[in-house]
């Protein structure tokens, strides 16, 4: 069964104290692996689409990694608009499908 | 304007009503996606459309009904609410090329009593 673990749960940070958001997952094969944000009444926002084991992006304070087990979101030098809940999702390979499997999320505050 | 507009943005009804959502896009995508949000679990796929006439279930369909009126419009039907149906619920968009990132529209909070 495909499945997306992301940790911590929740995490806060000082502005300016930098540190990393973990999704690890179980698939059948990746299509792709998505980063997104979402801000309280509002719907996910996509940051990052990463395909393969070794490639990198990064946007702003962001940069998100990926290995064949786990993706991290690496958060340098955060402010306090960065606050949100981070959701990682993966698209298995295969079968025709489309469906995104979804963590948890993590929940981070940045303090001023 | 937002490229993926769910109307409405809040409801409470009651018990046994019948209730449909509904998502408009203006990015010209082939996919449509309904998705359910609870607190403490991650977006569960409900259905998804490839284009007008194409309606796949998700993981999650039963007491759910869509319908794919146009390329840019998608809804969603609770024939008889419950309680148990009380979410967020999301519309999604993608490109018709495979991998491409979903776009979500700001969702509907649905309140069942």
């Amino acid at each position: 069964e495909d499945q997306v673990t992301q940790s911590p749960e929740a995490l806060r940070l000082q502005e300016g104290e930098s540190s990393s958001l973990n999704c690890s997952y179980t698939v059948s094969g990746l299509r792709g692996l998505f980063w997104y944000r979402q801000d309280p009444g509002k719907g996910p926002e996509f940051l990052f689409t990463l395909y393969s084991a070794g490639e990198e992006k990064e946007k702003e304070r962001l940069k998100a990694t990926l290995t064949k087990k786990e993706s991290f979101l690496h958060i340098t030098a955060p402010k306090p608009e960065d606050s949100a809940t981070y959701l990682c999702a993966v698209q298995p390979r295969g079968g025709g499908s489309e469906k995104l499997v979804f963590g948890k999320g993590t929940k981070l505050t940045v303090n001023p | 304007d937002a490229d993926v507009t769910q109307t409405p943005r809040n409801r409470i009804t009651k018990t046994g009503k019948r209730i449909m959502l509904e998502c408009s896009q203006t990015k010209g995508h082939d996919r449509m996606y309904w998705y359910r949000q609870d607190p403490g679990l991650g977006l569960q796929l409900i259905y998804y459309s490839f284009d007008v006439k194409d309606i796949n279930k998700g993981e999650i369909s039963d007491g759910y009904s869509v319908s794919r009126q146009a390329q840019a419009k998608f809804s969603l039907s609770l024939e008889s609410a419950i309680p148990n149906q009380t979410a967020l619920y999301f519309c999604a968009t993608s490109d018709l090329r495979s991998s491409q990132p979903q776009h979500f529209g700001d969702g509907t909070r649905l309140s069942i009593l």
